[in-house]
């Protein structure tokens, strides 16, 4: 299995426009997450999904971010607008039986 | 409502020492506990897991850790320290009712010849 495949490896964005993060879970793994990574804030649960229904969004900062699962193999994070304070390094990480792998994440700058 | 918390954002070691790097957590529920590895640039990387079975884990890499129940500790430990360890380590908690896992805020090892 290649693992968790996260898209694109980076993105540089101006303030305002929307921003699509992908993520393709193992297959098999019937949770997927959506970890934001910051130097101030650390590693940030933002929303999880089990079963490709999503569980818990109570880390999503702001309704700027949204998140979807349409299917087993397949996620997106949104942010519309975005805004510099957004920089980050975005991970998707899905997991069987509590064991978590993570994808390489996705670096975001926004201008 | 679960926490973990890493006492030290640093810790600085010579190589062929060992390696110490602290983890309480705060849990309602017994808890699973986990320690992961990040390299610069890459995602995270699980080192080893407790799970409720034995206490002593180890893992890859030549790591241990060890759940002590009575002080909420799950502290991971490497007798002799590599130069590839370098890197950022974290623990986590979840609750065993969901995969959900709660992070740290990551110490940063360094190892020096």
């Amino acid at each position: 299995d290649a693992g968790v495949i996260q898209s694109p490896r980076h993105e540089v964005t101006e303030m305002g426009q929307e921003v699509t993060l992908r993520c393709k879970p193992i297959s098999g793994h019937d949770y997927l997450f959506w970890y934001r990574q910051t130097m101030m804030r650390g590693l940030e649960l933002l929303i999880y999904f089990n079963n490709n229904v999503p569980i818990d969004d109570s880390g999503m900062p702001e309704d700027r971010f949204s998140a979807k699962m349409p299917n087993a193999s397949f996620s997106t994070l949104k942010i519309q607008p975005s805004e510099p304070r957004d920089s980050a390094v975005y991970f998707c990480a899905s997991s069987l039986k509590a064991k978590l792998f993570f994808g390489s994440g996705t670096q975001l700058s926004v201008l | 409502a679960q926490s973990v918390t890493q006492l030290g954002s640093h810790v600085s070691v010579s190589e062929g020492a060992l390696v110490l790097l602290r983890c309480n957590y705060s849990s309602s529920v017994p808890p699973y506990l986990f320690w992961y590895v990040q390299y610069p640039n890459q995602g995270l990387q699980l080192l080893l897991k407790y799970t409720s079975a034995a206490t002593l884990v180890k893992g890859i890499n030549g790591f241990e850790a060890e759940f002590k129940k009575s002080e909420t500790s799950f502290h991971l430990t490497k007798p002799s320290a590599h130069m590839s360890d370098a890197a950022e380590y974290f623990c986590a908690v979840s609750d065993p009712r969901t995969d959900k896992l709660i992070f740290g805020t990551g110490t940063r090892l360094q190892v020096f010849p």
